[in-house]
């Protein structure tokens, strides 16, 4: 069973960046895509980004293009989201999100139609 | 880029009664690249339909989906406790994801 678990919680000044955590066990990592979706407080659901780890080319959201950093390192299993130029409306809680373990849910670009697991969520607060 | 409007917004049922929640798109959506999920407090999201109607592992038979084109459905037929919840419909393009702005479904 695939398992994601992400890094702790984080406070950070405007203006900083944030790096976090995504680390996978329990099935194959450099061939499927890791996403990140984020929640503000009270908030619905918004997609930054993902990255397929073998290719490590990401794609981003039109919305953080050019703040956000999506990597992977095979060796370790683990994808990290940066994001930078902090401001407080980024205060949120931050999900990586897998697609399923069968390939046929998956199109050509390698990205799943849907999310089968998820980490369990890093809140990142945002506060001078 | 597409849209995804759900309705209502908040849905107040008593256990045992029946839910129907909608997701409408501002274009045509391929059902195969549509999702539903249910998200309770302090919890990630996790899969119910996916394929539009299509139950997920471990998903109840009360939860079904349905719908084409636009116009997409999640229907829970018997409320038990533990469905008050919120709800978002996913729909993937391009190598992308819009969520609706979710359907809270509280107790009445």
């Amino acid at each position: 069973q695939v398992q994601l678990v992400q890094s702790g919680a984080e406070v950070k000044k405007p203006g900083s960046s944030v790096k976090v955590s995504c680390k996978a066990s329990g099935g194959t990592f450099s061939t499927y895509a890791i996403s990140w979706v984020r929640q503000a407080p009270g908030q619905g659901l918004e997609w930054m980004g993902g990255i397929i780890p073998i290719f490590r080319t990401a794609v981003y959201a039109q919305d953080f293009q050019g703040r956000v950093a999506i990597t992977a390192d095979e060796s370790t299993s683990t994808a990290y989201m940066e994001l930078s130029s902090l401001r407080s409306e980024d205060t949120a809680v931050y999900y990586c999100a897998r697609g399923p373990e069968h390939t046929s849910y998956y199109d050509t670009s390698g990205y799943p139609y849907f999310f089968d697991f998820w980490g369990q969520g890093t809140l990142v607060t945002v506060s001078s | 880029e597409i849209v995804l409007t759900q309705s209502p917004a908040t849905l107040s049922l008593s256990p045992g009664e029946r839910a129907t929640l909608s997701c409408r798109a501002s274009q045509s959506v391929t059902g195969t690249y549509l999702a539903w999920y249910k998200q309770k407090p302090g919890q990630a999201p996790r899969l119910l339909i996916f394929g539009a109607s299509s139950r997920a592992t471990g998903i109840p038979d009360r939860f079904s989906g349905s719908g084409s084109g636009t116009d997409f459905t999640l229907t829970i037929s018997r409320l038990e406790p533990e469905d008050f919840a919120v709800y978002y419909c996913q729909q993937y393009g391009d190598s992308r994801y819009i969520f609706g702005q979710g359907t809270k479904l509280e107790i009445k």
